[in-house]
């Protein structure tokens, strides 16, 4: 079976960077693409970006400047590193396996993640 | 990037009635190569993350109840559940993978009548 479990700071100032990683427990790491999504609230989903087991990553153009996500596939786990976050960064982060031209089969179980002076 | 467009954005609908939410695409999602449109729809209920139920546009997901199907081909989707039950009120989104940035619906909010 298989699961995501992420963390991650959860209350940031603006100007800060978001760090959240997430584990996987359970199947391949290597065969899949791993993902993140967010969620601001009340509001729908937007995929952050991916990345595959070799380090090969692919970004949402409207976060790619700011945005970089690594992977460590010894512990089989990968993380999320968004800079300079504003109040408009304040969403649910979830990490996901998918991506790659597939469907997001397995999800993390979310990090509210909010910016506040 | 493909927008993707649901509707109705709510509906509600009685127990045991037929509930039929469409999703458009702004460009087909269809690979002629191999005939598979690459479209996905999730249910996400409050505090839950959301939940993949069909995947290449028609493909129910192991353990999701045989009440869910989807239909359509190219631009035209379509997630039906055939007997609402008190377990299926939550949202549901849209989502192609065809081309990044993969895009999701603005989701259906699915209530009881």
């Amino acid at each position: 079976q298989v699961q995501l479990k992420q963390w991650g700071a959860g209350l940031l100032k603006p100007s800060e960077t978001l760090s959240l990683t997430c584990a996987v427990y359970g199947g391949s790491f290597i065969d899949y693409h791993w993902s993140w999504i967010r969620q601001p609230p009340g509001k729908g989903l937007e995929w952050i970006g991916e990345i595959y087991h070799t380090g090969t990553t692919d970004y949402n153009p409207s976060l790619k400047s700011r945005v970089t996500i690594s992977v460590d596939t010894s512990k089989k786990q990968f993380s999320l590193n968004l800079n300079s976050v504003t109040a408009a960064d304040t969403a649910l982060y979830y990490c996901a396996r998918g991506g790659g031209k597939s469907s997001l089969r397995y999800w993390g179980q979310g990090t509210l993640v909010t910016v506040s002076s | 990037d493909i927008v993707m467009t649901q509707s109705p954005d709510s509906l509600a609908v009685s127990l045991g009635e037929r509930a039929t939410i469409n999703c458009k695409s702004s460009q087909s999602v269809l690979y002629s190569s191999n005939d598979k449109n690459y479209v996905g729809w999730y249910q996400q209920k409050p505090g839950q993350p959301p939940k993949l139920v069909i995947y290449w546009a028609s493909n129910r997901e192991s353990g999701v109840p045989d009440r869910f199907s989807g239909s359509g081909s190219g631009t035209d989707f379509t997630l039906t559940i055939s007997s609402l039950q008190a377990e299926d009120v939550a949202l549901y989104y849209c989502q192609q993978y065809y081309s990044s940035p993969w895009t999701f619906g603005q989701g259906t909010r699915v209530e009881i009548k």
